[in-house]
């Protein structure tokens, strides 16, 4: 069975500039998870799905970062304008519902903007 | 104060020597994790536990609810174990709080 898909797995782009990341779960996970880790640090979390509803967003930045979760499978993470210091991995996980889980990482977007 | 604390922050072992990594925190959790991250991004789930002791392989993981402190340990490490080695307590909401990762350096 396919794991967590990322796409894409690198991207360098300049300040100001849009960029958008795709992630597709493991088939039958409800919980889907957007992570971002910088440099020497652990992930942090920015949005958390179950199904298509958002039900922790409050550490992502709205006023340049937007996610959506049509038909609660695929997800995509948006940064519009980026800046540069939103360089860093991007992560996507995904787990069956409820607390206690496994959640499975893709492999990541490096984001570069220069 | 950060509500991961993990040690040590970097750690360089011999091939065949026993390796611990601590983990204490501070929140209140359902089970924790410890997760494995090799170079270029990829995570990978090690352990999930909530109490005791799990084994696999050459990896043990322990938890102390009580002192709310979690330790890994390698036996026989071997460089293929190079890697950076998070512990993220999970609350009851499942968000997992993640450590800034420990990175495990194994010689031959």
């Amino acid at each position: 069975e396919a794991g967590v898909v990322q796409s894409p797995r690198y991207k360098i782009i300049e300040k100001k500039q849009p960029v958008a990341f795709w992630c597709n779960p493991i088939s039958g996970h409800n919980t889907l998870y957007w992570y971002r880790q910088n440099l020497g640090q652990g992930p942090e979390l920015l949005i958390r799905y179950e199904n298509e509803e958002a039900v922790d967003d409050s550490q992502l930045p709205k006023d340049r970062f937007s996610a959506e979760r049509l038909k609660g499978v695929d997800s995509t993470l948006k940064i519009q304008p980026a800046e540069l210091g939103d360089s860093a991995v991007y992560l996507c996980a995904s787990s069956l519902r409820g607390a206690g889980n496994e959640q499975f990482f893709g492999p990541g977007t490096r984001l570069t903007v220069l | 104060k950060n509500e991961v604390e993990q040690s040590p922050q970097n750690l360089t072992a011999q091939e065949g020597e026993f390796i611990t990594i601590n983990c204490s925190y501070s929140v209140g959790i359902s089970a924790l994790h410890w997760l494995q991250q090799h170079p270029g991004g990829g995570i990978v789930s090690l352990f999930m536990l909530s109490s005791g002791k799990k084994k696999h392989g050459r990896l043990i993981a322990t938890i102390n609810i009580q002192e709310k402190h979690s330790s890994l340990h390698i036996t026989a490490s071997h460089p293929r174990d190079s890697a950076v080695y998070i512990c993220a307590p999970g609350g009851s909401q499942g968000n997992l709080i993640f450590g800034k990762g420990t990175k495990l350096s194994v010689k031959p």
